[in-house]
């Protein structure tokens, strides 16, 4: 099946620094990438869109100027927290279209563990 | 009232039964529906997709759809304890290029 790759699955960064992640489609081109995060015992909760070549789609609520998303081609998205703070220390998540055995469309990265101090 | 419900559990089941596990939803527009299971700190793996209403197998799970009754169920037989985890549903309108809406997800505890 698809597979997505993500990294870093763990980063641990001061307040105020800034931490990139990445989100690889590696044996399909992805069109569309979402990047949603989730807090402990919570589901997760969509933050943004990103289409290759266009600017992101940022859901109500999700500042756009914290968290920036650039998806400069049909393999890679990434998603910059920008001045992290503690409240930013979360579990983010990327899924990319593709096209899978079933029929089944978004496959999901492992996830990336952000920690602020 | 949220877009689409799901009892946060835990749900614990000694080892072989039968887990039961479904959401419920608003949306009249939703037509794909998804369950995705998550180890902690790792990312959803999908289970099942099916569109519209309906039964699927797949192996030891089975995925209902009752488009009718917005409500959805999946069910895992012979329970092994490496399927404890949390079992998420999830839904969208549109086949591609639109957002995944989630259920808050189901703790489920299999004993050996």
């Amino acid at each position: 099946g698809a597979v997505v790759s993500q990294h870093p699955s763990r980063v641990i960064c001061k307040s105020g620094t800034s931490v990139k992640i990445e989100c690889r489609s590696l044996d399909f081109q992805a069109t569309t990438m979402f990047w949603y995060r989730q807090f402990p015992k919570q589901s997760l909760m969509l933050m943004a869109t990103s289409n290759e070549g266009s600017k992101a789609t940022y859901e109500q609520g999700v500042e756009k100027d914290k968290f920036l998303i650039n998806h400069a081609s049909l393999t890679l998205s990434t998603l910059t927290v920008t001045s992290a703070h503690p409240e930013d220390s979360s579990f983010y998540i990327c899924s990319a279209e593709g096209a899978g055995p079933g029929g089944e469309k978004l496959f999901f990265g492992s996830g990336t563990q952000l920690s602020v101090l | 009232q949220k877009e689409v419900e799901q009892d946060p559990g835990p749900l614990s089941v000694p080892e072989g039964a039968i887990v039961s596990l479904n959401c419920t939803y608003s949306n009249s527009a939703f037509q794909y529906f998804m369950w995705y299971r998550q180890y902690s700190r790792k990312g959803p793996e999908l289970l099942m997709y099916t569109y519209s209403s309906g039964n699927k197998e797949d192996g030891r799970f089975t995925a209902q759809v009752d488009k009718s009754s917005k409500y959805i169920s999946l069910f895992i037989r012979d329970s092994q304890p490496s399927d404890s985890a949390t079992y998420l549903c999830a839904m969208s309108e549109k086949a591609a290029g639109n957002k995944l809406t989630f259920g808050g997800g189901t703790r489920v505890l299999v004993k050996p």
